[in-house]
């Protein structure tokens, strides 16, 4: 257990529906950060929060959205889902994002399929 | 902007054997952080090894040790002793200098152990 926490784990979904994602920090962790790895590409960064406020933004799409609320769980809500959404999105937390020789601790992912 | 280049997408190796993954990373900023992780088929991101850019030192964690040779901007990942259990995708990864900067994924490379 790497202490960062997904849920769910698997949610399967039909076209133009809308879902959220659940992700609960390690403890102590102020920074989360969520990215998208489709069967063909890598894992694709799509945005940051630190301590409740958004710190980066990458190539996430103007369907989705997130948050990072004051007890610093995050949510990742995508909509108007798409059979190209289907994915694995992984939250990943750290502890200060200018430091750490770890990295990200990243949670197991959920897996969302669009049919 | 960063770049990661994992130029092999698969490798075989025979149990026993050493294996080097191969990374090149391009980078403007003047410190920065090199990770390594594996991804087993059952999914999760598994933190291995971090070199940081000043260090005068290749990092090592038990039989996984980083190559890193700043001037060519690579950054290898050396298995020695290869076991089953390293069959997995391993991913290189980069954080740039200053915060609140996200890491940068390579596309990956499947490394499979032959028994």
């Amino acid at each position: 257990d790497s202490g960062v926490t997904q849920t769910p784990k698997h949610l399967i979904t039909a076209t133009g529906q809308r879902v959220t994602l659940r992700c609960s920090p390690r403890s102590g962790d102020l920074s989360v950060y969520w990215y998208q790895q489709s069967l063909d590409q890598g894992l694709q960064f799509l945005i940051q929060y630190y301590n409740g406020e958004e710190r980066a933004k990458g190539n996430i799409l103007e369907r989705f959205s997130a948050q990072q609320f004051p007890d610093l769980h995050s949510e990742l809500n995508l909509s108007s889902l798409e059979l190209g959404d289907s994915a694995l999105y992984f939250c990943a937390s750290s502890e200060d994002p200018t430091e750490g020789d770890y990295g990200y601790t990243f949670g197991s992912g959920t897996r969302l399929t669009v049919v | 902007a960063q770049k990661i280049t994992q130029t092999q997408p698969g490798m075989f190796v025979q149990e026993k054997e050493a294996v080097t993954l191969d990374c090149t990373y391009d980078t403007s900023d003047p410190s920065y952080g090199l990770f390594w992780y594996k991804q087993p088929s059952s999914g999760e991101m598994i933190f291995l090894i971090y070199q940081g850019s000043y260090d005068q030192q290749n990092a090592t964690e038990g039989r996984y040790s980083l190559n890193f040779q700043k001037a060519r901007k690579s950054a290898n990942l050396v298995i020695s002793a290869s076991q089953l259990g390293d069959s997995a995708m391993y991913f290189c990864a980069m954080r740039g200098s200053g915060g609140y900067q996200k890491v940068t994924f390579g596309t990956g490379t499947k490394l499979q152990v032959i028994p």
